[in-house]
């Protein structure tokens, strides 16, 4: 069965510090990867997404992610924090060989302290 | 322009109930997608629409709950007899034309609580 998961359920951080949310995924087929962003009391909003070439993706918000196939992961990194990052945050995949609904990890809580 | 909406932003509602929960997607997409975000979980997938035709609904967990798109625009979630294992944020979501690459935007979901 595909899965996607996401290492830690909670990563606290102080403001001005990296951060990384790490996510391995298993598919016997390849995959779309993707990272959503959900702030309280709002919809997911898409971070970045990886479809072929490059393997490092930058997205919004200063946020990038490297894709690793012989890892499966796709980790999420930021190397400088501010309060407002603090939320949570969903790796998923979409199976290339398969239909279009994401499949999500459990999510990863961040919280940024000052 | 206008995202996803969905309404009502919260339901409250008594075990053996019926509810439905109403999904806009933006003007002009095709694709429009059903998740549920049970409690310390990422979303799971329910159903899939292309136009006014469930594309995929190998997601719905048993015959309580139905999906329709009449007009291939708004869409409705049905839940029959409802169960308290049915307490979860129902999020809706649509692509412009459902190819895989393309981004799904969610709309803020509907907080559906089952007493």
């Amino acid at each position: 069965a595909q899965s996607v998961t996401q290492l830690d359920s909670q990563v606290p951080v102080f403001e001005e510090a990296p951060v990384e949310l790490r996510c391995n995924y298993s598919s016997s087929v390849s995959v779309y990867l993707f990272w959503y962003v959900q702030y309280p009391n709002q919809g997911l909003q898409l971070l970045l997404k990886y479809l072929s070439g490059s393997t490092l993706v930058k997205g919004i918000n200063g946020f990038e992610a490297e894709f690793n196939k012989s890892q499966t992961s796709f980790h999420l990194r930021k190397p400088s924090v501010h309060i407002s990052d603090t939320a949570e945050y969903f790796c998923a995949v979409i199976l290339n060989q398969a239909g279009t609904a994401l499949i999500f990890g459990k999510g990863t809580t961040l919280s940024v302290s000052s | 322009g206008a995202g996803v909406s969905q309404t009502p932003s919260n339901k409250v509602t008594e075990k053996g109930k019926y509810v439905e929960l109403r999904c806009d997607p933006i003007s002009g997409h095709t694709a429009l997608y059903w998740y549920r975000q049970s409690l310390g979980q990422g979303p799971e997938f329910l159903i899939y629409f292309q136009g006014t035709g469930a594309a995929d609904d190998s997601g719905l967990p048993n015959d309580r709950f139905f999906a329709v798109r009449p007009e291939g625009s708004v869409s409705t979630l049905k839940i029959q007899r409802t169960e308290r294992g049915d307490s979860a944020v129902y999020l809706c979501a649509s692509s412009l034309t459902g190819t895989r690459s393309e981004t799904q935007y969610f709309g803020p979901g509907t907080r559906l609580l089952v007493l």
